[in-house]
């Protein structure tokens, strides 16, 4: 069965500075991936998804993702953070057909100003 | 374009009793997914609605039912609730039901059993 792991739970920056989190699945053929943020009292909104092609991914709100098939990993990077990016993160990916997801742990990201 | 409604926002009820959740999806949408989400289990799927026939079944005990109207309007029932059951319930819609379609969400159903 298909999984996905986001090791870190909590992670914190400071405004201005770079952010990658991390994400890695578990499945036998080319997953399609997605990451998704969470504001608090909030559905989930989708930044970026790869189901094909380019590795890179490039997303909204500055964000982009890499798509790496050798270390199963589909890591989430912005360059430079701003305070309203503080939520939780989920990457998830899809591969039963239809809109059935399977999401990781999340990573809550907190901002210091 | 209105988004993703559902209602109502909190809902408390308790053991043994069941409960109602409406989902309102974008305006052409036809497919509907259903979400749990717990601290302790994190976002699980439940079921998807398309063409108001049901697509996808996760892993949940047969308490928890849905459906969707041919206005693609859907409802998920949970029966002789439990405390375990205390969630947030999120409702996502799509065009249609694929791999690779985006999903979005409302802002979900907050259910406390008592």
């Amino acid at each position: 069965a298909q999984s996905v792991t986001q090791p870190d739970i909590h992670i914190t920056v400071s405004e201005g500075a770079s952010l990658e989190l991390r994400c890695n699945y578990s499945y036998g053929a080319t997953p399609y991936l997605f990451w998704y943020v969470q504001s608090p009292g909030q559905g989930l909104q989708l930044l970026l998804k790869y189901f094909s092609g380019d590795t890179l991914v490039q997303g909204i709100k500055g964000f982009e993702a890499e798509f790496k098939r050798s270390q199963s990993s589909f890591n989430l990077r912005k360059p430079s953070v701003h305070w309203s990016d503080a939520a939780e993160y989920f990457c998830a990916v899809s591969t039963g057909g239809g809109n059935k997801l399977t999401f990781g742990t999340g990573t809550q990201l907190k901002v210091e100003l | 374009k209105a988004g993703v409604t559902q209602t109502p926002r909190y809902l408390i009820k308790t053991r043994g009793q069941q409960v109602t959740l409406s989902c309102s999806p974008i305006s052409g949408h036809r497919s509907v997914s259903w979400y749990q989400q717990t601290p302790g289990q994190g976002l699980q799927f439940l079921f998807e609605y398309f063409s108001e026939t049901q697509r996808n079944k996760g892993n949940f005990p047969g308490r928890f039912s849905g459906r969707q109207f041919s206005n693609s309007r859907s409802e998920m029932n949970v029966s002789t609730l439990e405390l375990g059951d205390s969630a947030l319930y999120l409702c996502a819609s799509s065009l249609v039901a694929g791999l690779n379609e985006k999903l979005f969400f409302g802002s979900g159903t907050q259910l406390s059993v008592l």
